[in-house]
């Protein structure tokens, strides 16, 4: 139980082109959905916490133009990253509460590879 | 601010020699402490939770424990397969969760 999928699982765009990232939960309901962005060697930073039929929030710093957020249903939040740039290239892994479950316990996706050329 | 700090930033065992990793944290209104494995190009996988002092898990070679400062992961007689990055994170208040920046464990045969 309790599995993420995320598509693609990489995607390479040219610089100025628009990418999204699907994020569901397959066996579960998630209210919240939260979307992380990982860097060669770092750990995983949050961008933005996705609550289904509400707006995201987004952590400092990140540009919320730039990163759109859509939680469309329980089971599916999207990322899209508008007008891409090679600083843009990174791991972005999303993860999702389960409704029934923990307030605090958070189930990830595999993650996207984005390059920006 | 909160912060979790993780030690060591990598760690090299040889197949059968124990060990430790650390997690240190500083979070007020701590909301659990949890602990993932991450493989290169993948996502975490949830290992453990803890939620009080004195609190401890096991799974196979793998044991968490926690302090009110600190949460150790213990890995006995480890194997290659063991080998990944260990991450550490704190439940904050907010619901949210607080990396460290990991543990890069490699066991050699």
């Amino acid at each position: 139980g309790a599995v993420v999928s995320q598509h693609p699982s990489w995607v390479i765009c040219k610089s100025g082109t628009s990418v999204k990232i699907e994020c569901r939960s397959l066996d579960f309901q998630a209210t919240t959905m939260f979307w992380y962005r990982q860097f060669p060697k770092q750990s995983l930073m949050l961008m933005a916490t996705s609550n289904e039929g509400s707006k995201a929030t987004y952590e400092q710093g990140v540009e919320k133009d730039k990163f759109l957020i859509n939680h469309a249903s329980l089971t599916l939040s999207t990322l899209t990253v508008t007008s891409a740039h090679p600083e843009d290239s990174s791991f972005y892994i999303c993860s999702a509460r389960d409704l029934q479950g923990s307030q605090y316990e958070q189930f990830f996706g595999p993650g996207t590879r984005l390059t920006v050329l | 601010e909160d912060q979790v700090t993780q030690s060591p930033e990598a760690l090299r065992l040889q197949e059968g020699e124990s060990s430790s990793l650390n997690c240190s944290y500083t979070v007020s209104g701590l909301r659990g402490l949890f602990w993932y494995r991450q493989d290169p190009g993948k996502g975490p996988e949830f290992l453990f939770t803890l939620y009080s002092a004195g609190e401890e898990k096991e799974k196979e070679r793998l044991k968490a424990t926690l302090t009110k400062k600190e949460s150790f992961l213990h890995i006995t007689a480890p194997k290659p397969e063991d080998s990944a990055t260990y991450l550490c994170a704190a439940g904050g208040s907010q619901g949210n969760l607080i990396f460290g920046k990991g543990t890069k464990l490699s066991v050699k045969p």
